[in-house]
């Protein structure tokens, strides 16, 4: 099975703040990664497949990147919205593991 | 509007058996793959088991695997996970989520239905 790393566990940030999250995949997944975001209560929402394709109504301050091993997901100034859980996953072949989730919290 | 309704969620004792339900409006629920996805209290999200589009090659994760089968209904837009031999460990609030056409990620989840598996 694929092993799907994220960090940091935990980040605490302010509004305004630039921040990123890792996941790395244990073997190549090509592009075949999403992030989803999840509030307390909330069921899981998608905010990017395919590494970087912003799902259609995410704001523009959300980005992603990489291809293989290794990827991002960036917010370039976060917002009092923005603070929840992130987690990465790969549908590169089943089973579909997610990381273990990055808890964003107001610094 | 894409709408995904778990339902049949309750508490369970150990070594008994419940049957989840997800029932879709608002898209062709033939078109997609379907998958149960679980979050144990206070925990992260695990991929429990996928089917696709004509409910043929169900996959399950080891943890579930022998114990829950998935299957869905094209009459009823629904899609089911029967469960058996229960566990505490498989207490959790489970998601429904249909995977995006050609892709593969999930588009659209429910709103989940929770499974309690006590004495």
């Amino acid at each position: 099975d694929i092993q799907m790393t994220q960090s940091p566990p935990t980040l605490s940030a302010s509004v305004g703040d630039r921040v990123t999250i890792t996941c790395r995949a244990s073997q190549r997944i090509d592009n075949w990664l999403a992030w989803y975001q999840q509030k307390p209560g909330k069921a899981p929402k998608i905010l990017v497949y395919k590494a970087f394709n912003l799902e259609s109504g995410v704001p523009s301050r959300f980005s992603a990147r990489g291809s293989g091993t290794e990827f991002t997901l960036t917010i370039s100034s976060l917002q009092p919205d923005d603070f929840a859980t992130y987690y990465c996953q790969h549908y590169n072949i089943y089973p579909y593991t997610f990381g273990q989730g990055t808890k964003l919290e107001i610094k | 509007e894409v709408q995904l309704e778990e339902s049949g969620g309750s508490v369970v004792r150990p070594g008994g058996s419940l049957r989840l339900s997800c029932t879709v409006s608002g898209f062709t629920f033939d078109d997609h793959g379907m998958n149960w996805v679980r979050q144990a209290p206070g925990k992260g999200l695990e991929w429990v088991s996928g089917i696709n589009w004509n409910g043929g090659s169900p996959v399950y994760a080891d943890s579930v695997k022998g114990r829950f089968t998935i299957s869905r209904d094209k009459a009823k837009n629904t899609l089911y996970l029967q469960m058996h031999s229960l566990r505490a460990e498989d207490t959790a609030m489970y998601y429904c989520a249909r995977e995006r056409l050609l892709e593969g990620d999930f588009d659209h989840w429910g709103q989940g239905t929770l499974v309690t598996v006590s004495s």
